[in-house]
């Protein structure tokens, strides 16, 4: 089965900083990997996914994410830190078949003025 | 409409109370799903339907829970005997076609469901 690992679970950054969340993904084959961002009182929401397309996936809000299949690593990324950032991001992963999206257990996002 | 719409927001249950979740699918979907979120953790899965068939419920915790899909469209989520364990929040989740996951998922802010 598919597990996904994120590091930290809370994340603190200055507003304008860079912002870096940490996705470790297990499984045998290249599977798809998503980012998935839930704002307070919010359903979660797509940031981004990787297909197998390019491995330098750009999503919504200036936010993008590196597939690096050495390292199992599917991390996030974003320039510089908008307060409106502050959210609890998710990393999941899915397989060619089947039904199922695996979940990390999330990153809370806080950004500091 | 608009959005993944899911009823009620919060429900709260005494324990051995049976309790239904309701969740409104964007018009059109073909693909739905339910998560359960436990306090401080990601989503896990619990089912999935590909309009009216359940093609995967391996994810339900019990025969207490069953979930359906009648008519393609609106599906509920019914917990029987309701046991503390149960309290999580419960997502549902639509997409366009039947490729399942790989596709973009539209989520429900969730129904809160707490048991004493």
């Amino acid at each position: 089965a598919q597990s996904v690992t994120q590091l930290g679970s809370h994340v603190s950054v200055s507003e304008g900083a860079l912002v870096l969340l940490r996705c470790n993904y297990s499984s045998s084959v290249p599977p798809y990997l998503f980012w998935y961002v839930q704002y307070p009182n919010q359903g979660l929401q797509l940031l981004l996914k990787y297909t197998s397309a390019a491995t330098l996936v750009k999503g919504i809000n200036g936010f993008e994410a590196e597939f690096k299949k050495s390292e199992t690593s599917f991390h996030l990324t974003k320039p510089s830190a908008h307060m409106s950032d502050a959210a609890e991001y998710f990393c999941a992963v899915s397989e060619n078949t089947g039904n199922q999206f695996y979940f990390g257990t999330g990153t809370s996002l806080t950004v500091i003025p | 409409g608009a959005g993944v719409s899911q009823s009620p927001r919060y429900k709260v249950a005494k324990r051995g109370q049976d309790v239904a979740l309701r969740c409104d699918p964007i018009s059109g979907h073909v693909s739905l799903f339910w998560y359960q979120q436990a306090l401080g953790q990601g989503p896990e899965f619990l089912t999935y339907f590909q309009n009216e068939a359940q093609l995967d419920k391996s994810g339900l915790p019990s025969d207490r829970f069953f979930a359906e899909r009648p008519e393609g469209s609106v599906s509920t989520l019914k917990i029987q005997r309701t046991q503390q364990e149960d309290s999580a929040v419960y997502l549902c989740a639509s997409s366009l076609d039947g490729a399942g996951p790989r596709e973009k998922l539209f989520f429900g802010s969730g129904t809160q469901l707490s048991v004493l």
